[in-house]
C-alpha cells in the first residue's frame, strides 16, 4: 500500500528566502514520487518527478526535491522564494512497477509570500 | 496543444438536483482519468477510462455518480442526485501513455461544485 503525508498545510515565507516543502511517503514497492503545483482558478502543474534515477531531482521554476530512502522522505525546495510561487503544493506517489492508474495524492501545502 | 478542458468552472445546485460535469481530453489521448477534492481533503481517483470502456471505476462513491465517455473523446460526470457532502473539486486528467506513474498526466483546471 501507499501513502503520502505532508507535514505542513500552509508554510509561509518571505520573498527571496529558501522554501522548504516537507513530504513523506509510504511504500511497500519501490516508489514513483512527485510534486504537482495548483496555482487559483489554475489546473495541476507536474513540478517535478523521481523515478529511481537520481536521488536529485530539479524541476521547473527553480525547485528540486531529493528522494531519501532512509528517511522516506521527498522534501521539496527552493532557494529563494518569489511572489509567483504562492500556491498550493502536492506530494504524489505511485508505484514503480504498476500498471495501476491511482495516484495518491498528500492533502496539500498552501504556500504564502510574504513581500 | 490544447490542453484538458473542463466546464463548467464553477456550479452552484440546490440538494437534489443533478448535475453533469464535462472533460474535454487532450485530442488522442485515449486515457481520461477523474479525481475530486472534496472539503479541503486529499484529491481522490475516482474511475479511469481507456478510450471509452472503464478500465477502473473503484473510486467512485456511489450509484448517484455516473461516468460516460462515449465515443472515447470526451467524458461527463453526472451526480443525480446531488448530496451536501459532494462539494469539492472535480479534477480530469489525460494521457497518452498507459496507466503506471502520472509523468504522462494533463490535469484540467477543475470543476468547482458546490451542493446548497
Amino acid at each position: 500500500a501507499q501513502s503520502v503525508t505532508q507535514l505542513d498545510s500552509h508554510v509561509s515565507v518571505s520573498e527571496g528566502t529558501p522554501v522548504l516543502l516537507r513530504c513523506n511517503y509510504s511504500s511497500s514497492y519501490s516508489p514513483s514520487l512527485f510534486w504537482y503545483v495548483q496555482h487559483p482558478n489554475k489546473g495541476l502543474q507536474l513540478l517535478l518527478k523521481y523515478t529511481s534515477a537520481a536521488t536529485l531531482v530539479k524541476g521547473i521554476n527553480g525547485f528540486e526535491a531529493e528522494f531519501k530512502k532512509s528517511e522516506t522522505s521527498f522534501h521539496l525546495t527552493k532557494p529563494s522564494a518569489h511572489m509567483s510561487d504562492a500556491a498550493e503544493y502536492f506530494c504524489v506517489v505511485t508505484p514503480t512497477y504498476s500498471s495501476a492508474s491511482k495516484i495518491i495524492f498528500g492533502s496539500g501545502t498552501r504556500l504564502s509570500i510574504r513581500p | 496543444e490544447a490542453g484538458v478542458t473542463q466546464f463548467p468552472s464553477h456550479s452552484v445546485i440546490e440538494k437534489g438536483q443533478t448535475v453533469t460535469l464535462r472533460c474535454d481530453p487532450i485530442s488522442g489521448h485515449d486515457n481520461l482519468y477523474w479525481y475530486r477534492r472534496v472539503m479541503g481533503k486529499e484529491i481522490k481517483f475516482l474511475l479511469h477510462f481507456v478510450k471509452e470502456s472503464k478500465q477502473d471505476e473503484s473510486g467512485m462513491p456511489n450509484n448517484r455518480f455516473l461516468a460516460e465517455r462515449t465515443g472515447g473523446t470526451y467524458s461527463t460526470l453526472k451526480v443525480q442526485p446531488a448530496e451536501l457532502e459532494d462539494s469539492g473539486v472535480y479534477f480530469c486528467a489525460s494521457s497518452q501513455e498507459g496507466p503506471g506513474p502520472g509523468s504522462g498526466y494533463t490535469f484540467g483546471s477543475g470543476t468547482r461544485l458546490t451542493v446548497v
